[in-house]
């Protein structure tokens, strides 16, 4: 049972548009969440991150908002560069039998063309 | 260069053969974990530790071995008895919430 959704596998967008992933939520306990960039062969990358008590957080051309009433969180990335096209992963944190760990979802590929 | 580094970057198994893929971290970070990647999945989790010298099963552990003896070292065994062993599997480290994470092996059977 998926506790990390991310239901859009693949997200196409021009170059200097805005590029929207999205990532659902089960537990409403989750309280800190997370976002990846990973490329091919790569490991992932930390991109930018979320605590439950703001519903927003800016990073250069990042954001991340959160619908706690939803279990919804989205990552806003504009404008869109080529170089941005890469699989990006929702993760949450959990802290369970005493350890903390991620849980990650499957990923949204994005591509950004000219 | 503080980091994780994953070696080897390509592992090729034989049938019946254990391995060990090895990851090393300078960051001085208490948390290490194991996640393996099969194509369009996510992470998923096989051994975490905390400290040294403890370890925590993840949410696929079987078949998989690790230990932690040292603070920067955590490997991975990948035994006989892991029948789909091929997959990517990363390491990574943390200080916290944010996990920090290595390049990669990436496993093959023969």
């Amino acid at each position: 049972d998926q506790q990390v959704k991310q239901n859009s596998p693949s997200l196409s967008v021009q170059e200097g548009r805005i590029s929207i992933l999205n990532c659902d939520y089960t537990n409403s306990m989750f309280d800190y969440f997370l976002w990846y960039k990973k490329y091919p062969a790569e490991g992932p990358t930390f991109l930018i991150s979320i605590s439950s008590i703001k519903d927003k957080n800016e990073d250069g051309r990042f954001t991340v908002f959160l619908n706690k009433s939803a279990k919804h969180l989205s990552l806003h990335i504009v404008p869109s560069q080529p170089g941005d096209s890469a699989v990006y992963f929702c993760a949450v944190y959990m802290f369970s039998g005493g350890y903390n760990k991620l849980i990650f979802g499957a990923g949204t590929r994005l591509a950004v063309h000219p | 260069d503080g980091g994780i580094t994953q070696s080897p970057k390509y592992l090729f198994r034989k049938e019946g053969q254990n391995v060990t893929l090895s990851c090393e971290q300078n960051l001085n970070h208490d948390a290490m974990y194991w996640y393996r990647q099969d194509p369009g999945q996510g992470l998923r989790l096989i051994y975490y530790s905390q400290i040294v010298n403890d370890f925590q099963k993840g949410d696929i552990a079987e078949g998989y071995s690790v230990s932690r003896e040292k603070k920067e070292s955590f490997p991975l065994t990948v035994t006989s008895a892991q029948k789909n062993p091929t997959a990517f599997y990363l390491c990574a480290s943390s200080p916290g919430n944010i996990q920090y994470f290595g390049a990669g092996t990436r496993l093959s059977v023969l």
